[in-house]
């Protein structure tokens, strides 16, 4: 079975500093890959998704992402960050089906002025 | 446009009480999803539904039951509630799965924050 791993529980950034969350998959083929994004009180947003491919993908917000299959990773990254940025990230890996989309235990964005 | 609904947003049942909770998705989209999430385990998969007229257990069903009204429609179902069932709840929708078998980005509703005591 698939699975995915975010090793950072918390990070803080200062507003303005670059950022690149981890996200480390473990999958047999080549994995679909998801980032998604959670405000407080919210649900869960799409930022960006690879599925085959150009390995460097553009999301939205000014977010992106590389896939590295050597490393078996999919780390999300922004060279400038708002404040408005503060959320909680997910990443995903579907090894496609409908059902087969493991979700990684989140990454808490905190943006200091 | 509202993409995804849950109702209610918040509720508070008592151990052994039943509830059903609502999620209603208007992007005319095939497939939906039940997930539970709490602190530190991510998203968990309860209950999806491929299609209409289908529904197959996710990684944690046991305590729930879903039914796929309709197209627009997946509803979750805590026959008897237990405190370990706290937590909160998301829905989502997503269009069928890509030519290529490719799982397709889901839309998520708000959550139902359901605690019980």
């Amino acid at each position: 079975a698939q699975s995915v791993t975010q090793p950072d529980i918390h990070i803080t950034v200062s507003e303005g500093a670059s950022l690149e969350l981890r996200c480390n998959y473990s999958y047999g083929a080549t994995p679909y890959l998801f980032w998604y994004v959670q405000s407080p009180g919210q649900g869960l947003q799409l930022l960006l998704k690879y599925f085959s491919g150009d390995t460097l993908v553009q999301g939205i917000k000014g977010f992106e992402a590389e896939f590295k299959r050597s490393q078996s990773s999919f780390n999300l990254r922004k060279p400038s960050v708002h404040w408005s940025d503060a959320a909680e990230y997910f990443c995903a890996v579907g090894t496609g089906g409908y059902q087969k989309v493991t979700f990684g235990t989140g990454t808490k964005l905190q943006v200091i002025p | 446009n509202a993409g995804v609904t849950q109702t209610p947003k918040f509720q508070v049942l008592k151990t052994g009480q039943s509830m059903t909770l609502q999620c209603a998705q208007d992007m005319n989209h095939n497939s939906m999803y039940w997930y539970r999430q709490d602190p530190g385990m991510g998203l968990r998969l309860i209950y999806y539904s491929a299609s209409e007229g289908t529904t197959d257990k996710g990684e944690v069903p046991n305590g729930y039951n879903v039914s796929r009204l309709n197209k627009r429609e997946f509803s979750l179902r805590l026959e008897s509630a237990a405190p370990s069932q706290t937590s909160v709840y998301f829905c989502a929708s997503s269009v069928r799965r890509g030519l290529e078998g490719q799982n397709q980005p889901q839309h998520f509703g708000d959550g139902t924050r359901l605690s019980i005591l």
